[in-house]
């Protein structure tokens, strides 16, 4: 059974660096069938993309934040983390990462396992 | 504002059957992109329940089912229970973007 579990604070201030930990089980960070993305969700708005991070370590960021955020992983550990700079209210929301979903050997554009998410608010 | 546009709320009595519409564009939906579906109940992690249009995923019963046409999908949901109140979302790929996008979810009561 894949499981995935976000980690973090629940409150930074303004201008700071947020760091969450995503932690997986079920399945390895080193499996070429693996990505795992971050997707969040401000209060009464949307879910936004953020990015994906795959076995290899490639990392394609949603251009809007691709300024504010990098991905890293610790396969040993199964953990992939998100760090976002420069945080602002507007990041107010919940981070989920989640498992890009395998068709046939091959990484699609949907996600078949979730986090439950994280809620991080942004005040100072 | 969402790139997908989905209804805020639907309602259906148990056993009736509800649709859920999600509105995209020529730059996604409309552009042949895949839509997939998630349900969320509340405060549980979203899970996958369409995906590629029309497949279930394994455990998903076939009381879901869903549809695609021009820019347009649908999600439909037969014989209504109890448990299947909850927030759904649609996403599919934005080739201008070059990214996922989803709808802003619709909240299923069941009356």
């Amino acid at each position: 059974q894949v499981t995935l579990k976000e980690s973090g604070p629940a409150l930074v201030k303004p201008s700071e660096t947020l760091t969450l930990t995503c932690t997986v089980s079920g399945l390895s960070l080193s499996d070429s069938r693996v990505a795992v993305s971050w997707i969040r969700q401000p209060p009464g708005k949307a879910l936004e993309w953020l990015g994906n991070i795959f076995s290899n370590g490639e990392k394609i960021y949603n251009v809007s934040l691709s300024s504010r955020l990098t991905f890293s992983k610790d396969t040993s550990n199964s953990q992939v983390v998100l760090t976002m700079t420069n945080m602002d209210p507007a990041d107010t929301g919940t981070y989920y990462c989640a498992r890009v979903g395998v068709v046939r050997g091959i990484l699609m554009d949907f996600f078949d396992s979730w986090g439950q998410g994280t809620l991080v608010a942004v005040s100072s | 504002q969402s790139v997908l546009t989905q209804p805020p709320s639907v309602s259906g009595a148990p056993g009736q059957r509800v649709t859920i519409s999600c509105t995209g564009s020529s730059s996604n939906i409309g552009a042949g992109s895949d839509v997939h579906w998630y349900q969320r109940l509340p405060g549980t992690a979203p899970k996958l329940v369409i995906y590629d249009n029309y497949n279930r995923p394994s455990g998903v019963p076939d009381r879901f089912s869903a549809s695609k046409s021009g820019t347009s999908a649908s999600l439909a949901i037969t014989g209504l229970q109890a448990e299947d109140e909850a927030e759904y979302f649609c996403q599919s790929l934005d080739i201008t973007l070059s990214h996922v996008v989803f709808g802003g979810g619709t909240r299923l009561t069941v009356l």
